[in-house]
């Protein structure tokens, strides 16, 4: 699968492959993270979330990393399908007061 | 779960005219709600936070008399562009957080705005 360290603009995988998109948050006060998939045309749509108490958490196929020292989040997408393309944003809740949204990166599947 | 509707998809309007987009949640009381605002390829910036029942909170460099929000209820919230010119052509997007604290934070569909 493909893996980045840093935070990328796009990324494209085969159809099969792991994808892992990365994110680096701003706030260290930021208590809840939350990876969007956002379509073009539409408004964002909630994959997984996390909160600053744990450091791993799996969905369906999807897999979110937090790691506090450096401020870094990641989302992994296991069996990568065509319709998994599309811009992913990770967000930060800074204390319950509002989300704020990192840089989007392109996921592009060819089959 | 949770739904925010939003209203309307997409509209086009003349420069100098105001446009009000509507975003409600269906299923659930917000009393916090939030406007942002995205341009083509670029990430969702925070505009404003709606309070029901108070100001909105306006995030630095929006003007808040060109960005009007309107919170009158714990399920409907409004945001009026008045004067439109084209810069402010962009994709709007609401986001609805419920009262209960379940479900986090809900998005609606967004709006297109395009200013002739």
């Amino acid at each position: 699968g493909e893996s980045v360290g840093l935070h990328l603009p796009t990324l494209s995988v085969q159809e099969g492959d792991n994808s892992i998109i990365n994110c680096a948050y701003s706030n260290s006060a930021s208590d809840y993270f939350i990876w969007y998939k956002q379509e073009s045309g539409k408004g964002p749509q909630f994959i997984i979330d996390i909160r600053s108490n744990m450091d791993k958490r799996q969905g369906q196929r999807v897999t979110v990393l937090l790691n506090k020292t450096v401020k870094h989040l990641s989302l992994q997408i296991a069996a990568t399908q065509p319709g998994d393309s599309a811009v992913y944003f990770c967000a930060e809740d800074q204390a319950g007061t509002a989300l704020i949204f990192g840089k989007g990166t392109t996921l592009s599947v060819s089959s | 779960g949770a739904v925010v509707s939003q209203h309307p998809s997409w509209v086009i309007c003349k420069s100098g005219t105001s446009v009000k987009i509507e975003c409600r949640s269906l299923d659930f009381q917000a009393t916090t709600m939030f406007w942002y605002r995205q341009f083509p390829k670029q990430s969702l910036m925070l505009m404003a936070t709606s309070n029901e029942g108070s100001k909105a909170t306006y995030e630095q460099g929006v003007e808040k008399d060109k960005f009007l929000i309107n919170h009158a209820s714990l399920t409907l919230s409004t945001l009026t562009v008045t004067s439109a010119h084209p810069e402010d052509s962009s994709f709007y997007i609401c986001s609805a957080r419920d009262d209960r604290g379940v479900d986090g934070y809900t998005f609606g569909s967004g709006t297109r705005l395009t200013v002739v």
